[in-house]
């Protein structure tokens, strides 16, 4: 059974900081590893997604590994905004088509 | 291009009594899953489907079912309602074909309250 795991479980950091959120995964048999942010009370947002052939994704300020053979993904956040304040997500999924969850990294950066 | 939709945003129900929830994906999508999403337990997987068939279900009681009709939008359905079953349920909508077709994408969530 795919166990997904988010250290650290809480961050807090003053503005303009780079940041390091890393997950890692007890199966290396994957499709794809995702990752999201959620705000309080409400739905997930897609940030990156990795395909189980990449190293990794870019979007803006997000940078996002993948190291398939060791089970880790890490997620990079550079010039950290309070806008970043939001609880960060990582899952893998498989040939099961479910996403499996890690428990997420809440992170609180301060102006 | 709209996103996923869930419906309703908000639900209180009583012991005992049964639910419907709604989730009507991207347009194009043909793939919808559920989740279960509390405190203490994170998010758990309740079931997948595409083109109207089941491909996966979680760990869940029989008292959580859910189908998916002809024009991919899904329901779930919980019966006899329990005060643990209180949670935020997400829907999430994806292609579907294939490895290359997973990434996914949530709806907005319904906030279900059992007293």
């Amino acid at each position: 059974k795919q166990e997904v795991t988010q250290i650290p479980a809480a961050l807090s950091v003053p503005e303009g900081e780079n940041l390091v959120l890393n997950c890692s995964f007890t199966d290396s048999a994957i499709y794809n590893l995702q990752w999201f942010r959620q705000d309080p009370g409400k739905g997930l947002t897609s940030l990156l997604l990795i395909q189980s052939s990449q190293r990794e994704q870019t979007s803006g300020r997000l940078n996002a590994s993948l190291d398939k053979s060791s089970g880790r993904s890490t997620l990079y956040i550079a010039a950290s905004q309070p806008g970043d304040s939001a609880t960060y997500l990582c899952a893998v999924i498989d040939s099961g088509y479910a996403l499996n969850f890690g428990k997420g990294t809440s992170l609180l950066v301060t102006p | 291009k709209a996103g996923v939709t869930q419906t309703p945003r908000y639900l209180i129900k009583t012991r005992g009594q049964q639910v419907t929830l709604s989730c009507s994906p991207i347009s194009g999508h043909r793939s919808v899953s559920w989740y279960q999403q509390t405190p203490g337990q994170g998010l758990q997987f309740l079931f997948e489907y595409f083109s109207e068939t089941q491909r996966n279900k979680g760990n869940f009681p029989g008292r959580f079912s859910g189908r998916q009709f002809s024009n991919s939008r899904s329901e779930m359905n919980v019966s006899t309602l329990e005060l643990g079953d209180s949670a935020l349920y997400l829907c999430a909508s994806s292609v579907g074909t294939g490895a290359m077709n997973t990434e996914a994408f949530f709806g907005q969530g319904t906030r279900l309250t059992v007293v």
